[in-house]
C-alpha cells in the first residue's frame, strides 16, 4: 500500500513562481525523502529530512516535516522551466528492512 | 548516476514468454531494489536484495522471481509474461548502511511492453 500521498496530483504554474507540494504518510518514519523525475527518466533525489527534523534547506528548495500531522511539504522558490517534471516523496519507516514507500507523485508544470 | 545501468533499455515480448531484466551496479552496493511504474500507481517495490543471495519480496512480487549472484548484478525475471506485466521497471541502490538509512540511486529504466 501506499505510504506517502502527494497533494496536489498536478500543478501549473508561471516561470518565477513558488510551488509547493504536499506529502501526508501514515507511519512512523525514520526519514522523508522528495524525488524528482524528468518524463521518460529515472528519479533522482533531491532532499532527505529526518524524523527529528523540522526544516531542510537546500537551493531553492525548501522542505518541513511535521511528525505530529504525518505530513511535508516541498517549497520549490522562483520557480523554472526546467523545474517541470513529477515529484515524489518517500518515506523510510521504522523496521522496513532498508525499503522505501513512494506516493504516487505531482506533476508540476512551470510555464515559461 | 550511481553506476547503475539496466538492459534492456526497451522490449516487445509476446504474452506466456519468459523475460529477464538486469540491473549492474559499479560500486558495490549492499541493497539493491526493482520497482515497476505505472500510470496512477507511482512506484510499486517489486523485490529487492539485502546481499549476495539474500532477496525478499516487495508488495507486487507476484509473478515475478530475482536472483543475486554477484553483488554487482540484480536480475528480475517474469517467468511468463503477462500483459499486465506491461510497465516501465527501476532498478535502484541504496547507499544505507548500518543505521544511515540514506536516498536511493536509480536506473535509467526499462520500458517493457507485453503484447
Amino acid at each position: 500500500s501506499q505510504q506517502g500521498e502527494e497533494d496536489p496530483q498536478a500543478l501549473s504554474i508561471q516561470e518565477g513562481e513558488n510551488a509547493t507540494m504536499n506529502c501526508s504518510y501514515k507511519t512512523s518514519i525514520n526519514n522523508l525523502q522528495w524525488y524528482r523525475q524528468n518524463s521518460g527518466r529515472g528519479l533522482v533525489h533531491l532532499i532527505l529530512i529526518r524524523s527529528n527534523e523540522r526544516e531542510k534547506h537546500s537551493g531553492r528548495l525548501r522542505v518541513t516535516l511535521d511528525t505530529s500531522k504525518k505530513s511535508s511539504s516541498l517549497l520549490i522558490t522562483a520557480s523554472r522551466a526546467a523545474d517541470t517534471a513529477s515529484y515524489f516523496c518517500a518515506t523510510f519507516a521504522r523496521g522496513s528492512n532498508y525499503k522505501l514507500t513512494f506516493g504516487k507523485g505531482t506533476l508540476l508544470t512551470v510555464n515559461p | 548516476d550511481a553506476g547503475i545501468t539496466q538492459s534492456p533499455r526497451h522490449k516487445v515480448t509476446e504474452t506466456g514468454t519468459p523475460v529477464t531484466l538486469r540491473c549492474h551496479q559499479t560500486e558495490n552496493h549492499r541493497y539493491m531494489y526493482w520497482y515497476r511504474q505505472d500510470p496512477g500507481h507511482g512506484l510499486r517495490l517489486i523485490h529487492y536484495s539485502y546481499g549476495v543471495k539474500d532477496t525478499d519480496k516487495g508488495e507486487v512480487s507476484d509473478g515475478y522471481s530475482v536472483s543475486r549472484s554477484k553483488t554487482e548484478d540484480f536480475l528480475l525475471t517474469l517467468e511468463s509474461a503477462t500483459s499486465s506485466q506491461t510497465s516501465v521497471y527501476f532498478c535502484a541502490i541504496s547507499t544505507s548502511v548500518g543505521r544511515s538509512y540514506n536516498e536511493q540511486f536509480f536506473g535509467p529504466g526499462t520500458r517493457l511492453t507485453v503484447l
